[in-house]
């Protein structure tokens, strides 16, 4: 099955400075790579995603790249704040059709990111 | 106001004793998941099921048992043979076969073994 690795644990930074979290992982046909968001209590949220057929997307501060050769992909905030501070999960999947044992999520363990105002 | 709803929010069960944990949604997906989530362990899958009366046994299965009767519902069964049962349990569920398999998970289960 899939292996997903996620970099660094937890990532504290200064409040207008960039953070960046790293993923990497080993079935070289999962094409669909989500970012979840996790406030304190709350559930996980899907904040930015990616697909195999493109390198890169921004949504605002958010961007995520993605290098298929190399089985990796990042997860890049800019200008972070206060309201920042949460677990951020990578996952990665094989989107596939009804019925079939593909869709399934393979999560990181997830990066504690504190912002210091 | 569609979604995905778990519950109870809190739960104490006793030593020995079988638990069962409910989630609903009503988003018409197909594909329904339950993770556990303990701290520095990222989200684990305990079971999940892409389709009516059918299910498959995810990375911690053991101790657990679930139902898929109808589409809207995925109840888990924690049972007395899981042994280390307290954790945070998260359900989920996403549309099969489609491009977009954004999963989205209800606001979790606490359950505490007393």
């Amino acid at each position: 099955g899939e292996n997903v690795e996620q970099h660094p644990s937890t990532l504290s930074v200064q409040e207008g400075d960039s953070a960046v979290i790293k993923c990497t992982y080993s079935d070289s046909a999962s094409n669909y790579f989500p970012w979840y968001k996790q406030e304190l209590g709350k559930r996980p949220q899907l904040i930015i995603d990616i697909r195999s057929n493109v390198g890169e997307k921004k949504d605002q501060r958010i961007a995520v790249t993605l290098n298929k050769t190399a089985k990796h992909f990042s997860l890049h905030i800019t200008e972070t704040q206060p309201e920042d501070s949460a677990v951020y999960f990578c996952a990665a999947s094989k989107t596939g059709n009804r019925g079939s044992t593909l869709g399934r999520l393979y999560f990181g363990r997830g990066t504690q990111l504190t912002v210091w105002p | 106001d569609g979604g995905i709803t778990q519950s109870p929010k809190y739960l104490f069960r006793k030593e020995g004793q079988n638990v069962t944990l409910s989630c609903e949604q009503n988003l018409n997906h197909d594909a329904m998941y339950w993770y556990r989530q303990d701290p520095g362990q990222g989200l684990r899958l305990i079971y999940y099921s892409q389709i009516v009366n059918d299910f498959q046994k995810g990375d911690i299965a053991e101790g657990y048992s679930v139902s898929r009767e109808k589409k809207e519902s995925f109840p888990l069964t924690v049972t007395s043979a899981q042994k280390n049962p307290t954790a945070f349990y998260l359900c989920a569920s996403s549309q099969q076969g489609s491009a977009n398999t954004e999963a989205f998970f209800g606001q979790g289960t606490r359950l505490t073994v007393v």
